[in-house]
């Protein structure tokens, strides 16, 4: 199965910080990644779709790059509201599979 | 407004069977492909089983492979997941997630329901 790594597993930043979350592919999977939020008892929430596709209603500081084996989330300025733990997605079948995911704390 | 409503999540014995229900609104049903989601305690998500929308082709994680089935009722739009022999691993909240575009999978999941809490435990 191909594997998907997220680093950091946590970090803690302050408000208008730039973060950066990085998921890495264990094979090379184009750009079927996609990126979730989720906060504590909620379900997740789809933020990035095709590696670097913005979700509709999903603020603009949220951005995606990458292809092939290794992708990036970034945050261009951190809100409190950002307060989650984010996962990295493959896509491409099969099997789908989820990032272990990156708790992003506010300082 | 798109709507996804699980319900049948139950305290169950292990080696017992569940059937989960995911009823659905507020988009085109039978045009998605849809997903069953679980998330252990404190664990990332898990993704478990997916069907095409005309219920024809079906995927499952191998975790699952043989001891769950995904079906769906388009007629219904309700979505479905029966689970047998269920082990204490299985403790988890499920949740059904739908596709972003319609047609054949696409694996990006725009929509959750709020999930169902299934617990095996003697």
């Amino acid at each position: 199965d191909i594997q998907m790594t997220q680093s950091p597993s946590s970090l803690s930043a302050s408000v208008g910080d730039r973060v950066t979350i990085t998921c890495r592919s264990s094979q090379h999977i184009n750009n079927y990644l996609n990126w979730y939020q989720q906060k504590p008892g909620k379900a997740p929430k789809l933020l990035i779709y095709a590696a670097s596709s913005l979700q509709s209603g999903v603020p603009s500081r949220f951005a995606g790059s990458g292809s092939g084996t290794d992708f990036t989330l970034t945050i261009s300025s951190l809100q409190l509201d950002d307060s989650a733990t984010y996962y990295c997605q493959r896509s491409s079948y099969s099997p789908l599979a989820f990032g272990q995911g990156t708790k992003v704390e506010i300082k | 407004e798109v709507q996804l409503l699980e319900s049948g999540g139950r305290l169950v014995q292990p080696g017992g069977s569940l059937r989960l229900s995911c009823a659905a609104s507020g988009f085109s049903f039978s045009d998605n492909t849809m997903s069953w989601v679980r998330q252990a305690p404190g664990k990332g998500p898990e993704w478990l089983s997916g069907i095409l929308g005309n219920g024809g082709t079906t995927f499952y994680a191998d975790s699952v492979k043989g001891q769950f089935t995904i079906s769906r009722d388009n007629s219904k739009t309700t979505l479905f997941l029966q689970m047998n022999s269920l082990r204490v691993e299985d403790t988890a909240v499920y949740y059904c997630a739908k596709d972003r575009l319609g047609g054949d999978g696409y694996w990006d999941f725009d929509f959750w329901g709020q999930g169902t809490l299934v617990t095996v435990s003697s």
